[in-house]
């Protein structure tokens, strides 16, 4: 079945160091990486996405991600955290579905979620 | 605003109670998918719609069932509440349901709190 892996699930810095959140998928076919921010009290958002080409992906407020095929690894950075990037941080993977019933049927697999403190 | 609307805010019930979740999509989108997200859990898969047909199945308990109906809103039923019922539920909607890859847009989701 597949799985997405976030392996760190609290990290706490403080401003102007560097970030990395690991992410590892297990799937052996294409897919699609995506890695979302849920700020405190709300919604969801997205982060950045990758489908294809250059494997560094560039998202909003300076975070980036680098897709790395062979070791099946999503992981996201940032040079210099804020205060502001206190939050948690969802990576996702879509997929095709284990059970087909439709062709091109695919879901969206989530990882646990880093919670990121930033120390002002 | 995401453009995803979902009701209540919170909801407090107690054990053995039924509740009704609602959802209405993004303008355009004609998915929807249902999310559950508790501490230990993560974000779990529960359900997703796609014009008012049900497209996939993830974890989800036979106490819980959703539909969508002809404008695109979706309901999520959780029935006989538990404790470990208790959790942030969201919504989330796509412009498609097959070959989506562009990501969801959630909604702000219902917490709910079963005692």
């Amino acid at each position: 079945a597949q799985s997405v892996s976030q392996h760190n699930h609290h990290v706490i810095l403080s401003e102007a160091a560097s970030l990395e959140l690991g992410c590892n998928y297990s799937y052996g076919g294409t897919v699609n990486l995506f890695w979302y921010v849920q700020y405190p009290g709300q919604h969801l958002q997205l982060l950045l996405k990758y489908f294809s080409g250059d494997p560094l992906v560039k998202g909003i407020k300076g975070f980036e991600a680098e897709f790395i095929k062979s070791k099946f690894s999503f992981n996201l950075r940032k040079p210099s955290v804020q205060w502001s990037d206190t939050a948690e941080y969802f990576c996702a993977v879509r997929a095709p579905h284990n059970t087909v019933t439709t062709s091109g049927t695919y879901k969206y697999i989530f990882g646990t979620g880093t919670r990121l403190k930033v120390l002002a | 605003d995401s453009g995803v609307t979902q009701t209540p805010k919170h909801l407090i019930t107690a054990t053995g109670q039924r509740v009704t979740l609602r959802c209405s999509p993004r303008s355009g989108d004609l998915s929807v998918y249902w999310y559950q997200q508790s501490l230990d859990q993560g974000l779990q898969f529960l359900i997703q719609y796609y014009n008012g047909e049900e497209r996939a199945k993830g974890n989800i308990l036979e106490r819980f069932s959703a539909q969508q109906f002809p404008d695109l809103h979706s309901e999520l039923n959780l029935s006989s509440l538990e404790l470990g019922d208790s959790a942030l539920y969201f919504c989330a909607s796509s412009v498609a349901g097959t070959g989506d890859g562009y990501g969801y847009t959630f909604g702000s989701g219902t917490r709910l709190t079963v005692v």
